[in-house]
Protein backbone atom coordinates (compact mmCIF):
# COMPACT_ATOMS: atom_id res chain seq x y z
CA UNK A 1 0.00 0.00 0.00
CA UNK A 2 1.75 3.56 -1.09
CA UNK A 3 2.10 6.16 1.35
CA UNK A 4 1.30 9.39 1.36
CA UNK A 5 3.14 11.20 -1.39
CA UNK A 6 4.20 14.86 -1.04
CA UNK A 7 5.49 16.83 -3.70
CA UNK A 8 8.04 18.62 -4.34
CA UNK A 9 10.41 18.08 -1.59
CA UNK A 10 12.28 21.23 -1.59
CA UNK A 11 11.65 23.94 -2.90
CA UNK A 12 13.29 27.77 -2.46
CA UNK A 13 11.21 30.82 -3.12
CA UNK A 14 11.60 34.62 -2.48
CA UNK A 15 9.39 36.82 -0.42
CA UNK A 16 6.41 37.99 -2.59
CA UNK A 17 6.61 35.17 -4.55
CA UNK A 18 3.61 32.20 -4.14
CA UNK A 19 3.83 28.43 -3.56
CA UNK A 20 1.76 25.63 -4.32
CA UNK A 21 2.00 22.55 -2.17
CA UNK A 22 0.44 18.85 -3.23
CA UNK A 23 -0.34 15.89 -1.42
CA UNK A 24 -1.76 12.17 -2.44
CA UNK A 25 -3.13 10.54 0.70
CA UNK A 26 -3.48 6.90 1.11
CA UNK A 27 -5.52 5.15 -1.49
CA UNK A 28 -9.05 5.31 0.13
CA UNK A 29 -8.24 7.63 2.65
CA UNK A 30 -10.71 10.88 2.43
CA UNK A 31 -9.46 13.09 5.31
CA UNK A 32 -6.05 14.66 4.34
CA UNK A 33 -4.76 17.41 6.92
CA UNK A 34 -1.67 19.97 6.58
CA UNK A 35 1.12 20.99 9.30
CA UNK A 36 3.58 23.78 9.49
CA UNK A 37 6.22 22.38 11.29
CA UNK A 38 9.17 25.22 12.54
CA UNK A 39 11.75 23.97 15.35
CA UNK A 40 10.56 26.97 17.63
CA UNK A 41 6.65 26.22 17.15
CA UNK A 42 6.77 22.53 16.47
CA UNK A 43 3.76 21.09 14.65
CA UNK A 44 1.14 23.79 13.66
CA UNK A 45 -2.13 22.49 12.36
CA UNK A 46 -3.29 24.65 9.08
CA UNK A 47 -6.32 22.93 7.78
CA UNK A 48 -8.72 19.49 7.93
CA UNK A 49 -10.44 18.38 4.59
CA UNK A 50 -12.47 15.99 3.80
CA UNK A 51 -14.48 14.40 0.63
CA UNK A 52 -13.77 18.04 -0.34
CA UNK A 53 -14.89 20.04 2.57
CA UNK A 54 -13.09 22.14 4.51
CA UNK A 55 -13.64 20.70 8.41
CA UNK A 56 -11.06 22.65 10.47
CA UNK A 57 -8.76 25.42 10.08
CA UNK A 58 -6.17 26.49 12.09
CA UNK A 59 -5.10 29.94 13.60
CA UNK A 60 -3.38 31.01 9.80
CA UNK A 61 -3.32 33.92 8.19
CA UNK A 62 -5.62 33.94 4.86
CA UNK A 63 -2.49 33.54 2.73
CA UNK A 64 -2.88 29.86 3.46
CA UNK A 65 -5.39 28.56 1.74
CA UNK A 66 -6.29 24.62 0.55
CA UNK A 67 -8.49 22.94 -1.50
CA UNK A 68 -9.48 18.54 -1.58
CA UNK A 69 -10.32 17.17 -4.88
CA UNK A 70 -12.66 14.20 -5.82
CA UNK A 71 -9.72 11.60 -5.87
CA UNK A 72 -8.87 13.09 -2.31
CA UNK A 73 -5.70 14.49 -3.05
CA UNK A 74 -5.23 17.96 -1.69
CA UNK A 75 -3.17 20.81 -2.65
CA UNK A 76 -2.51 23.73 -0.45
CA UNK A 77 -1.00 27.27 -1.30
CA UNK A 78 0.82 30.26 0.55
CA UNK A 79 0.70 33.62 -1.44
CA UNK A 80 2.57 36.39 -0.92
CA UNK A 81 5.36 34.41 0.96
CA UNK A 82 7.28 35.95 4.28
CA UNK A 83 10.38 34.66 5.23
CA UNK A 84 8.67 33.23 8.23
CA UNK A 85 6.69 30.76 5.71
CA UNK A 86 10.37 28.83 5.82
CA UNK A 87 8.91 25.57 7.18
CA UNK A 88 8.57 21.67 6.95
CA UNK A 89 5.23 21.56 5.48
CA UNK A 90 3.67 18.35 6.70
CA UNK A 91 0.46 16.30 4.78
CA UNK A 92 -1.35 13.33 7.20
CA UNK A 93 -3.95 11.57 5.51
CA UNK A 94 -6.66 9.54 7.92
CA UNK A 95 -9.05 6.71 6.50
CA UNK A 96 -11.47 7.21 9.83
CA UNK A 97 -14.72 9.44 8.89
CA UNK A 98 -14.99 10.79 12.63
CA UNK A 99 -11.45 11.67 12.76
CA UNK A 100 -8.97 12.02 14.15
CA UNK A 101 -7.56 8.46 14.24
CA UNK A 102 -4.20 7.79 13.01
CA UNK A 103 -2.01 10.07 10.87
CA UNK A 104 -0.24 8.88 8.48
CA UNK A 105 2.57 11.11 7.32
CA UNK A 106 4.37 12.34 4.30
CA UNK A 107 8.12 13.14 4.08
CA UNK A 108 6.95 16.94 3.61
CA UNK A 109 7.85 19.41 1.37
CA UNK A 110 10.64 22.09 2.90
CA UNK A 111 10.22 25.16 2.09
CA UNK A 112 12.69 28.00 2.08
CA UNK A 113 12.05 31.85 1.76
CA UNK A 114 15.08 34.09 0.66
CA UNK B 1 1.72 29.01 22.92
CA UNK B 2 1.62 25.76 22.70
CA UNK B 3 -1.83 23.95 23.88
CA UNK B 4 0.45 20.78 24.63
CA UNK B 5 3.82 21.27 27.04
CA UNK B 6 6.49 18.67 26.58
CA UNK B 7 9.29 18.10 28.69
CA UNK B 8 12.13 18.06 28.54
CA UNK B 9 12.84 19.80 25.33
CA UNK B 10 15.99 17.91 24.78
CA UNK B 11 17.37 14.49 26.69
CA UNK B 12 20.70 13.10 25.90
CA UNK B 13 21.31 9.25 27.35
CA UNK B 14 23.80 6.08 27.02
CA UNK B 15 22.45 3.25 25.70
CA UNK B 16 20.85 0.91 28.90
CA UNK B 17 19.84 3.93 30.51
CA UNK B 18 15.79 4.81 30.80
CA UNK B 19 14.14 7.73 30.45
CA UNK B 20 10.88 9.64 30.59
CA UNK B 21 9.37 12.33 28.47
CA UNK B 22 6.03 14.41 29.56
CA UNK B 23 2.61 15.69 27.77
CA UNK B 24 1.03 18.11 29.74
CA UNK B 25 -1.93 20.77 28.94
CA UNK B 26 -4.68 22.15 31.31
CA UNK B 27 -7.24 21.31 28.53
CA UNK B 28 -9.26 17.69 28.31
CA UNK B 29 -8.52 15.31 25.40
CA UNK B 30 -10.72 12.45 24.12
CA UNK B 31 -7.59 11.12 23.47
CA UNK B 32 -3.70 11.29 23.26
CA UNK B 33 -1.25 9.91 20.71
CA UNK B 34 2.21 9.30 20.52
CA UNK B 35 4.84 9.43 17.49
CA UNK B 36 7.99 9.42 16.94
CA UNK B 37 9.54 11.73 13.87
CA UNK B 38 13.42 10.37 12.34
CA UNK B 39 15.02 12.86 10.27
CA UNK B 40 13.61 13.71 7.00
CA UNK B 41 10.68 11.31 7.42
CA UNK B 42 7.54 12.65 8.72
CA UNK B 43 5.85 11.49 11.93
CA UNK B 44 4.96 7.75 13.03
CA UNK B 45 2.38 6.83 14.99
CA UNK B 46 3.53 4.86 18.21
CA UNK B 47 -0.04 4.66 20.30
CA UNK B 48 -3.08 5.99 20.89
CA UNK B 49 -4.81 6.09 24.43
CA UNK B 50 -7.38 6.63 25.16
CA UNK B 51 -9.22 6.17 28.50
CA UNK B 52 -7.91 8.39 31.41
CA UNK B 53 -5.38 6.31 33.73
CA UNK B 54 -4.67 4.28 31.05
CA UNK B 55 -1.19 2.08 30.23
CA UNK B 56 -0.01 0.87 27.05
CA UNK B 57 3.21 -0.92 26.89
CA UNK B 58 4.71 -1.55 23.20
CA UNK B 59 8.24 -3.68 23.97
CA UNK B 60 10.24 -1.33 25.82
CA UNK B 61 7.93 1.70 25.49
CA UNK B 62 5.04 2.47 28.24
CA UNK B 63 3.00 5.28 27.62
CA UNK B 64 0.29 6.33 30.59
CA UNK B 65 -2.87 8.65 30.14
CA UNK B 66 -3.17 10.90 33.35
CA UNK B 67 -6.91 9.83 34.67
CA UNK B 68 -8.27 13.04 34.26
CA UNK B 69 -6.81 12.87 30.26
CA UNK B 70 -4.98 16.50 30.48
CA UNK B 71 -1.44 14.86 30.75
CA UNK B 72 1.03 11.71 29.60
CA UNK B 73 4.09 9.99 29.56
CA UNK B 74 6.32 8.10 27.89
CA UNK B 75 9.04 5.94 29.50
CA UNK B 76 11.84 4.12 27.23
CA UNK B 77 13.68 1.18 29.39
CA UNK B 78 17.42 0.51 28.77
CA UNK B 79 17.03 2.92 25.52
CA UNK B 80 18.91 1.77 22.28
CA UNK B 81 20.38 4.25 19.63
CA UNK B 82 17.57 3.41 17.30
CA UNK B 83 15.23 5.29 19.87
CA UNK B 84 16.84 8.34 18.76
CA UNK B 85 14.54 10.39 17.09
CA UNK B 86 11.93 13.21 17.99
CA UNK B 87 9.36 12.65 20.05
CA UNK B 88 5.40 14.28 19.76
CA UNK B 89 2.55 14.05 21.85
CA UNK B 90 -0.70 15.01 20.00
CA UNK B 91 -4.32 15.09 21.76
CA UNK B 92 -7.64 15.29 20.38
CA UNK B 93 -10.24 17.34 20.88
CA UNK B 94 -13.68 16.25 22.50
CA UNK B 95 -15.45 17.82 19.14
CA UNK B 96 -12.96 18.95 16.09
CA UNK B 97 -11.10 17.02 13.92
CA UNK B 98 -8.09 18.05 14.53
CA UNK B 99 -4.99 16.49 16.78
CA UNK B 100 -2.62 19.63 18.37
CA UNK B 101 0.77 19.02 18.81
CA UNK B 102 3.41 19.44 21.41
CA UNK B 103 6.48 21.06 20.60
CA UNK B 104 8.04 17.58 20.70
CA UNK B 105 11.32 16.30 22.74
CA UNK B 106 14.45 15.16 21.22
CA UNK B 107 15.68 12.01 22.80
CA UNK B 108 19.64 11.10 21.73
CA UNK B 109 20.82 7.63 22.46
CA UNK B 110 23.74 7.33 22.36
CA UNK B 111 26.19 4.17 21.99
Amino acid sequence: KAGVTQTPRYLIKTRGQQVTLSCSPISGHRSVSWYQQTPGQGLQFLFEYFSETQRNKGNFPGRFSGRQFSNSRSEMNVSTLELGDSALYLCASSGLAGGPGELFFGEGSRLTVL
Amino acid sequence: TQLLEQSPQFLSIQEGENLTVYCNSSSVFSSLQWYRQEPGEGPVLLVTVVTGGEVKKLKRLTFQFGDARKDSSLHITAAQPGDTGLYLCAGAGTNDYKLSFGAGTTVTVRA
